[in-house]
């Protein structure tokens, strides 16, 4: 069973630029979530894809957008990149949605965003 | 508005001491509780989790225990050793929307 990736591991990008972030989920999950954990905080939800369709999202501009793929790998596309993107970016994969949800989400090890 | 109140921000706790970490939480509609720990450069990984129809859950060392009236939750624990060292986050979520909402964390070092 192969756990959730992430790539890049570490990114820097100019404001006003555009970036894609992927994560493969762990075998068997067919949803992907994604946070955003700035420099001592906690992480906080953007999104989250099921079945290739957003099911939820935070409170996030729209600027943030994202795509699950039918292998149910997904992508973070956040556009007119800002200083305050910096950020942690945290993919986490589980089974199902809502009420046939499992309780446990698998987190990636992240992809470091630094934006100057 | 933080939905969830994480403290202390930090801990160092002696080798084999007892470290406490304490959440509370506003949101009534909350029905799991868990609690992530997280090393650098790592993603956070589930820990130890409990609802509210128990008032205490123990794993090895790790204990939850949780107070539905004052709606506060506590990680405890015991024997404390220096691998414990890490970022540990509580999070609540609800049964509506099923995803989490994390505390703003608790860095811990432990001195051996």
């Amino acid at each position: 069973e192969t756990g959730v990736t992430q790539s890049p591991t570490h990114l820097i990008k100019t404001r006003g630029q555009q970036v894609t972030l992927r994560c493969s989920s762990q075998s068997g999950h067919n949803t992907v979530s994604w946070y955003q954990q700035a420099l001592g905080q906690g992480p906080q939800f953007i999104f989250q894809y099921y079945r290739e369709e957003e099911n939820g999202r935070g409170n996030f501009p729209p600027r943030f957008s994202g795509l699950q793929f039918p292998n149910y790998s997904s992508e973070l596309n956040v556009n007119a990149l800002e200083l305050d993107d910096s950020a942690l970016y945290l993919c986490a994969s589980s089974k199902g949605v809502g009420s046939l949800s499992t309780d446990t989400q698998y987190f990636g090890p992240g992809t470091r965003l630094t934006v100057l | 508005q933080q939905q969830v109140k994480q403290s202390p921000q930090s801990l160092i706790v002696q080798k084999g001491g007892i470290s406490i970490i304490n959440c509370a939480y506003e949101n009534t509609a909350f029905d799991y509780f868990p609690w992530y720990q997280q090393f650098p450069g790592k993603g956070p990984a589930l820990l130890i989790a409990i609802r509210p129809d128990v008032s205490e859950k123990k794993e090895g060392r790790f204990t939850i225990s949780f107070n539905k009236s004052a709606k506060q939750f506590s990680l405890h624990i015991m024997d404390s050793q220096p691998g414990d060292s890490a970022t540990y986050f509580c999070a609540a979520r609800s049964g509506g929307s099923y995803i989490p909402t994390f505390g703003r964390g608790t860095s811990l070092i432990v001195h051996p």
